[in-house]
């Protein structure tokens, strides 16, 4: 079974620009999560999405949003971007929103800002 | 949310048993206790989840008191490729997990 897929898997932009960052959850599952992780860092949430609606919101900036479409795909924007929003930037899934469902990651997108 | 504590990093060599402490004394009723892995370049996996006393599956093990203020993960008989940042995560709150910065264990030959 395929798992989470996110591309692109790098991306080099510049200061004021916009990037679009995609992903596709595994087979069945309708929740998906976004995370940023900085160098020395653990995983930190940005937002996560049941059933095409927005359920979480981490302490990020207006500059970053996100939808989920009908196929339970998601993307994340960024708008604006900083020098600091250079990151690896994860997308997880889930079959559900219980607490005790198992996240399922894919690897990533390095995103670099020059 | 439970704060929880783990040490920054380890050192083991191949074919010895790891185990990894993490402490959250301010665990809710309803937290689960849940172990990822991380390396480098990837997204984190998941190794195990526990509530209470002891889970094993085919990769770890997890220990947790009574009390449940602690929990241990114990890798059996390392090997080069379990290097890694292991990351103990305590709570019910849906699938906004929140990371810390980890254990970065180091397994040498």
């Amino acid at each position: 079974d395929a798992g989470v897929t996110q591309s692109p898997t790098h991306l080099i932009k510049t200061r004021g620009q916009h990037v679009t960052l995609r992903c596709s959850p595994i087979s069945g599952h309708k929740s998906v999560s976004w995370y940023q992780q900085v160098l020395g860092q653990g995983p930190q949430f940005i937002f996560q999405y049941y059933e095409k609606e927005e359920r979480g919101r981490g302490n990020f900036p207006d500059r970053f949003s996100a939808r989920q479409f009908p196929n339970y795909s998601s993307e994340l924007n960024v708008n604006a971007l900083l020098l600091g929003d250079s990151a690896l930037y994860l997308c997880a899934s889930s079959p559900t929103l219980q607490g005790t469902s198992i996240q399922h990651f894919g690897d990533g997108t390095r995103l670099s800002i020059l | 949310l439970a704060k929880t504590t783990q040490p920054i990093s380890m050192d083991s060599y191949e074919g010895q048993e790891v185990n990894i402490t993490c402490s959250h004394n301010n665990i809710a009723t309803n937290d689960y206790i849940t172990w990822y892995q991380q390396f480098p370049s990837q997204g984190p996996r998941f190794i195990i989840q526990g509530y209470k006393t002891k889970v094993t599956n085919e990769v770890a093990s997890l220990f947790i008191p009574a009390d449940r203020k602690s929990s241990t993960l114990s890798l059996p008989r390392v090997s080069l490729s379990d290097t890694a940042v292991y990351y103990c995560l305590v709570g019910d709150i849906g699938p906004a997990l929140i990371f810390g910065k980890g254990t970065t264990l180091s397994v040498s030959s």
